[in-house]
């Protein structure tokens, strides 16, 4: 089983600054098929399911503002918030969907200062 | 528009059993890998299986502390995904999603989820 570790675990910034959460794999997540790395990033707003943010570790599902990017390479990924905004307190899971079982990071908690 | 909807999340006693159902709707079902994930209250994300489309031999895989207790299954002609749990014990309880992956990964749609406690 592939393990996935997040940091920080939780982290509080003010409206406007930069986020940056990592996520670390405990071996490659290229994916055979077609030479990408199968790493998703996932937000989950309280009391809501969690919602796709960016999928092969780079591409930003439609409709999630431009602030938020995802990347990385080998077994070191990263999502970053470019300005945090009030809506995007949340917990964010990383994800990987390249062996099987698929498993996901412990969570990273976003709140305002 | 994708739609996921479940059902059949109960209060339960350890050692019983229930039945989930998720109602798919807004893409072609038959076509689609379904997984189930879980959550319990203020815990991460743990993926608790996936049947695989008719086309890939309709296997399933499971997470090893549900294997042998749980089973998932799929009715192509009614777009509904089916999580059959037996011998529920209180570490079950959590929130039931069940998700579909299309094109973006496994998981890139999600149900509301339904909630199954277990307790005596």
């Amino acid at each position: 089983e592939i393990v996935l570790t997040q940091s920080p675990d939780s982290l509080a910034l003010s409206l406007g600054e930069r986020a940056t959460i990592n996520c670390k794999t405990s071996q490659s997540v290229l994916h055979s098929s077609n030479n990408m790395y199968a790493l998703n990033w996932f937000r989950q707003k309280s009391g809501q399911p969690p919602e796709l943010l960016i999928y092969w570790a780079n591409n930003r599902e439609s409709g999630v503002p431009d602030r938020f990017s995802g990347s990385g390479s080998g077994t070191d990924f990263t999502l970053t918030i470019s300005s945090l905004q009030a809506e995007d307190v949340a917990v964010y899971y990383c994800h990987q969907f390249d062996n099987t079982p698929p498993t996901f990071g412990q969570g990273t908690r976003v709140e305002i200062k | 528009e994708v739609q996921l909807v479940e059902s059949g999340g109960a209060l339960t006693k350890p050692g019983g059993s229930l039945r989930l159902s998720c109602a798919a709707s807004g893409f072609t079902f038959s076509e689609t890998w379904m997984s189930w994930v879980r959550q319990g209250s203020g815990k991460g994300l743990e993926w608790v299986g996936r049947i695989k489309r008719k086309a890939d031999g309709e296997i399933k895989d499971y997470a090893a502390p549900v294997r042998g207790r749980f089973t998932i299954s799929r009715d192509d002609s009614e777009s509904m995904l089916y999580l059959q749990m037996n011998n529920l014990k209180m570490e079950d309880t959590a929130v039931y999603f069940c998700v579909t992956g299309l094109g973006k990964g496994d998981l890139d749609y999600w149900g509301q989820g339904t909630l199954v406690t277990v307790s005596s």
